[in-house]
């Protein structure tokens, strides 16, 4: 049973526009969410995080969106640069003592020039 | 700042073989995470070490099992190896245990199981 869920598995968008990526998630007690980006033959790098006391984070052109009675979150690119082509992947901590992240499977964002 | 590194990069084995993973952590990061990423999935957790000693395991068989070093580098060991093994494997180093510190990951080791 996937608790973090990422049901596009690609996105395509011109340069300049916007990329919208979305994430959903299933356990009410996460309380921490993760952005990380993966380009190929590289580890996934951390993008943006955000806490569920926010509903809104914003870094550069890079902001996430929280709607926690919704249990969604979005990740905002503005604007879309070729260079963020990449596999973005949605993640939380399981919490408590647990130190591991719960990942999305993941959608690949193509930027077109 | 050295990032942290994996080896090999690729692999290639057979089933049935059994295979050791390497990892060197991030320069002061005290615990290592080991995920495996199937081809279209996300990472999944494999198991966690901080400060030598196992601290929490995702759903994956008694065959994977790790270990850490004093220096903080780590093992990844997996016996008996299926056709299901064959992924990218991800270690992730932090400091400290919890998931809210960010994890720092290296490029991961492609292994194939034929």
């Amino acid at each position: 049973d996937q608790q973090v869920k990422q049901n596009s598995p690609s996105l395509s968008v011109q340069e300049g526009r916007i990329s919208i990526l979305n994430c959903d998630y299933t356990n009410s007690m996460f309380d921490y969410f993760l952005w990380y980006k993966k380009y190929p033959a590289e580890g996934p790098t951390f993008l943006i995080s955000i806490s569920s006391i926010k509903d809104k984070n914003e870094d550069g052109r890079f902001t996430v969106f929280l709607n926690k009675s919704a249990k969604h979150l979005s990740l905002h690119i503005v604007p879309s640069q070729p260079g963020d082509s990449a596999v973005y992947f949605c993640a939380a901590p399981e919490g408590g003592s647990q130190g591991n992240l719960i990942f999305g499977k993941g959608t690949k964002l193509s930027v077109k020039p | 700042e050295t990032g942290v590194t994996q080896s090999p990069t690729h692999l290639i084995k057979t089933r049935g073989q059994q295979v050791t993973l390497r990892c060197s952590s991030q320069s002061g990061h005290n615990t290592v995470s080991w995920y495996q990423q199937a081809l279209g999935q996300g990472p999944q957790f494999i198991f966690q070490y901080y400060r030598e000693e196992e601290n929490g395991r995702g759903n994956f068989p008694p065959r994977f099992s790790g270990l850490q070093f004093p220096n903080y580098s780590s093992e990844l060991n997996v016996n008996a190896l299926e056709l299901d093994d064959s992924a990218l494997y991800l270690c992730a180093s932090s400091w400290g245990l919890t998931g809210y510190n960010e994890q720092f990951f290296g490029p991961g080791t492609r292994l194939t199981v034929l």
